[in-house]
This record gives structure tokens, sequence and C-alpha cells, in this order.
């Protein structure tokens, strides 16, 4: 099962872009990178996925690196609604299971 | 409507009582998870049910016994729970079971047990 390593926490300041790292060294090719995020007391709420190409929705762009061991979550102009703990998946081999990994808690600072 | 709604928000148990969450969704999911998540943690996969059928079930104590009754509905019932089972307990739906649907995940329902 891939397995994803986030760092624990990171601040952005309020419009600036806010760049998420998440490394998944062991992805097998047919593998895809979802991103969710759970603010505050709510349930998670999908961003975004990819499989290797470059991703952008309303939310937020997902850049994924050329071998696929490492991505990177952007938002291009973090608000204060954007703070919250990141999760980056990847769908194992049995596709119904999402594991999430601890995630990132991103704070927004005005 | 793209809401994945769960009853009760919150509920507070006996070890003793028997009590069910219920989720539903009306956006045709075909489907449907229940997760556990204590405070500070990642959620934790218990139960996936696609069409209807049981098809993951995480080695979760027998306490906790999922029921599908059909294709919109989800309902977990407890029965003799412990107080370490204190915890959000999170519904999520998708299109399909698969690694291309994402997952729609409804507010929870915060369990203490007394």
């Amino acid at each position: 099962d891939a397995k994803t390593t986030q760092p624990t926490s990171m601040d952005c300041a309020e419009g600036r872009a806010a760049n998420l790292p998440c490394n998944h060294s062991t992805i097998s090719g047919n593998e895809y990178v979802y991103w969710y995020r759970q603010i505050h007391s709510q349930g998670p709420q999908y961003i975004i996925h990819g499989l290797k190409n470059n991703e952008t929705n309303e939310m937020a762009s997902l850049i994924i690196t050329e071998d696929r061991k490492s991505s990177t979550l952007i938002l291009p102009h973090a608000t204060l609604r954007d703070t919250a703990v990141y999760y980056c998946i990847v769908r194992v081999g049995n596709y119904d299971k999402v594991i999430f990994g601890p995630g990132t808690s991103l704070s927004v600072i005005p | 409507d793209t809401e994945v709604t769960q009853t009760p928000k919150h509920l507070v148990m006996g070890m003793t009582n028997k009590k069910s969450l219920k989720c539903e969704q009306h956006m045709g999911h075909r489907a449907m998870y229940w997760y556990k998540q204590k405070a500070k943690k990642p959620p934790e996969l218990m139960f996936v049910y696609s069409y209807e059928k049981l098809s993951i079930n995480e080695s979760v104590p027998s306490r906790f016994s999922p029921e599908c009754p059909n294709s919109s509905l989800l309902n977990l019932h407890l029965h003799a729970l412990q107080p370490e089972d204190s915890a959000l307990y999170l519904c999520a739906s998708s299109q399909t079971s698969g690694r291309y649907n994402e997952q729609f995940f409804g507010p929870g329902t915060r369990l203490t047990v007394l």
C-alpha cells in the first residue's frame, strides 16, 4: 500500500499562495493522488485528484512530479476560511479503501 | 441535492444502551462508508458498502453493526459500547466504489459513551 508523508503543520499569510507538499514514493502506476481537507468539526471535503498530469479546479491546483513520487497542492490565494487539516491520500490496491494519513494542519494568518 | 446528511448530530449513551446512527444521500451514489475519527486524529475506515452489500469490514468489533437498507440509506447500530468508542462518526458516499470517485462526507455524529 502506498503511504504518504506530509508536514505536520504550516502557516500561510492571507492572500498568498499556500503550497502543501506530499511524498508518496511507493505509489503504484495506476494509483491516483487525492487531496481532502477538514475544517474544524466538519466532515472532510474533497479538493482535487490526479494521476500524472497537473490538475486545476476552482479550489486548487495539483502538481505531480514526473516520477509521481511527490505532489504539491496549491491554494492560489489563501483565505482565513482555508484554515484546515489537509490530507494527501493515495488510493490503495483495494480501491474501496481510503486511508487518511495524519495530514498537514494549515493555518492562514491575517 | 449534493449532500450527505447524518442524524443525530450529537448522541450521549450509556454502555448498556442500544442506539443507531443514520446516514442518507440522494445523489444516486452506490457506495457508502462509515469512518470513525478520534480527537486530533485522521478518520479511520470502518465499513464499506457497495451496491448495498458489505464489501469491507476493517475488523470492527461486533458491538458496531452496519446496515444498508437501500441505496440511499446507511445505518450504524450501536450496542454495549465502551467509553473509548466515543468519537466523531462520519458517513461518506461515492458514485461507485473505485479509485476514480471522490467521496462526499457528511458532517458526522459526535458520540459520547458514558
